[in-house]
């Protein structure tokens, strides 16, 4: 079955404690994304990888790292996660060349909260 | 500033009634528009997309429109059902871009 995994699905932790949440997809697509989902705000870009060892930041980058080493995996990084990184998380991936027509393919999320 | 607006957070309608859910944007540069739906505790599904060389896109229950010089889009739902009920996203991108552009999703409610 094609799907992204995302883990942990929810987590609590404090301020300044690093952690990661991963992300996995089985379809071989080149093209994955981290977004946080805030209300109010909708989706939003947190990065963006084209490929392996090709990432760039999208809309709202600060305090988040990412890393493509392997073409199914693309965690994210908070260092020193704070309060305000609080949020819904959805990992994505599409075929080669980003979203373009093509549809984006969501995990299921991971629900944070920074104490 | 944002580019994709879904201007109604919500929207409630009766079983078997027709769902019109707007949304705008500002870039023209847009190549396509996607509908995502959400369900509580579950990520975004791709439900229809328009490219803008066109004006509508249909698939059973669910058609698109496209008004380019309005830059306006919107997504009908006929006949509505309660398994309708769901968060729906708007979203854009330009084939020169890398980034999917949301707007903020209006929740639709259908009630039976």
């Amino acid at each position: 079955e094609a799907q992204v995994t995302q883990n942990p699905r929810y987590l609590i932790t404090v301020t300044g404690k690093k952690l990661t949440v991963t992300c996995s997809q089985n379809m071989n697509h080149e093209y994955m994304s981290w977004y946080r989902q805030d209300p109010g705000l909708g989706l939003r870009q947190i990065y963006y990888s084209m490929n392996v060892e090709v990432t760039d930041k999208g809309d709202v980058p600060e305090g988040y790292k990412v890393s493509r080493k392997e073409k199914r995996n693309f965690p994210l990084i908070l260092e020193s996660p704070s309060p305000n990184q609080t949020s819904l998380y959805f990992c994505a991936s599409s075929r080669a060349g980003g979203p373009g027509p093509d549809t984006q393919y969501f995990g299921p999320g991971t629900r944070l909260t920074v104490l | 500033d944002q580019q994709v607006k879904q201007n109604s957070p919500s929207l409630s309608v009766q079983e078997g009634r027709i769902s019109i859910l707007n949304c705008d944007y500002t870039n023209s540069m847009f190549d396509y528009f996607l509908w995502y739906k959400k369900y509580p505790a579950e990520g975004p599904t791709f439900l229809i997309s328009i490219s803008s060389i066109k004006d509508k896109n249909e698939d059973g229950r669910f058609t698109v429109f496209l008004n380019k010089s309005a830059k306006h889009l919107s997504l009908h739902i006929v006949p509505s059902q309660p398994g309708d009920s769901a968060v729906y996203f708007c979203a854009a991108i330009s084939l020169v871009g890398t980034a999917l552009i949301f707007g903020k999703g209006t929740t639709l409610s259908v009630s039976s």
